[in-house]
């Protein structure tokens, strides 16, 4: 069975760079949620999208901003990335019909390493 | 606002013992409650749910969870415990009154010993 694709895997950036990661969800799952993992931490909710639009906003640092495109896809750009931005990203996805009842499906994570 | 607390950092079991990973919620209203298992450097997967009905729900693997409003725990528990579980168990909780947003527990890490 298909699952959320996340892209890159792993990632390395300098300081003040930029970087984006992108996340394609399960087919026809229309609700695409971003989680933040530091080492040994709990996932934090950053943001996520209901059929294109944003749905909910956790603590996504203003540095940050992402979206939800036509075909449901999901890209989470960070500017400014600090040292404190490494960190493994993981994107969710949930199917139709109960945007609120359903389980999330994670992708496998981007590792982003800010040097 | 929504939380999680799992109190325990790890739980240490003999396999073919049954085990206890527990998890206490707050909600300002139902709550939506979530057991999920992540494997080093993988993504989490879910294990089971409790929407609404049988205080018990049975998810994957054998595991199990009991639903306690009056305690506002959600306790995963397994009869029989395998090697092959130890992992880290994270519980989540999501605000039934609205909103997508899933909070997740600092998570507990389950070792079981041969």
């Amino acid at each position: 069975a298909a699952g959320v694709i996340q892209s890159p895997r792993h990632l390395i950036k300098e300081k003040r760079e930029t970087a984006t990661l992108k996340c394609y969800p399960i087919p026809r799952h229309d609700t695409v949620y971003w989680y933040q993992q530091g080492p040994g931490q709990d996932p934090q909710f950053l943001i996520s999208f209901y059929e294109k639009m944003q749905s909910d906003k956790g603590s996504i640092p203003d540095r940050f901003s992402a979206q939800q495109f036509s075909d449901y896809h999901s890209e989470l750009n960070m500017s400014s990335l600090e040292l404190g931005d490494s960190a493994l990203y993981f994107c969710a996805s949930s199917p139709p019909g109960e945007p609120n009842t359903g389980e999330l499906f994670f992708g496998e994570g981007s590792r982003l390493t800010v040097l | 606002a929504q939380s999680v607390a799992q109190p325990e950092d790890q739980v240490n079991v003999a396999e073919g013992n049954p085990l206890t990973v527990k998890c206490t919620y707050s909600v300002s209203g139902n709550p939506y409650l979530f057991w999920y298992v992540q494997y080093p450097n993988r993504g989490l997967q879910f294990l089971l749910k409790y929407i609404t009905g049988d205080n018990l729900v049975k998810g994957s693997y054998g595991f199990e969870a009991e639903f306690n409003k009056s305690q506002t725990s959600f306790h995963l528990k397994k009869p029989s415990a395998l090697v092959s579980d130890s992992a880290l168990y994270f519980c989540a909780v999501r605000d039934a009154t609205g909103g997508f947003k899933t909070i997740f527990g600092a998570g507990t890490r389950l070792f079981v010993k041969a």
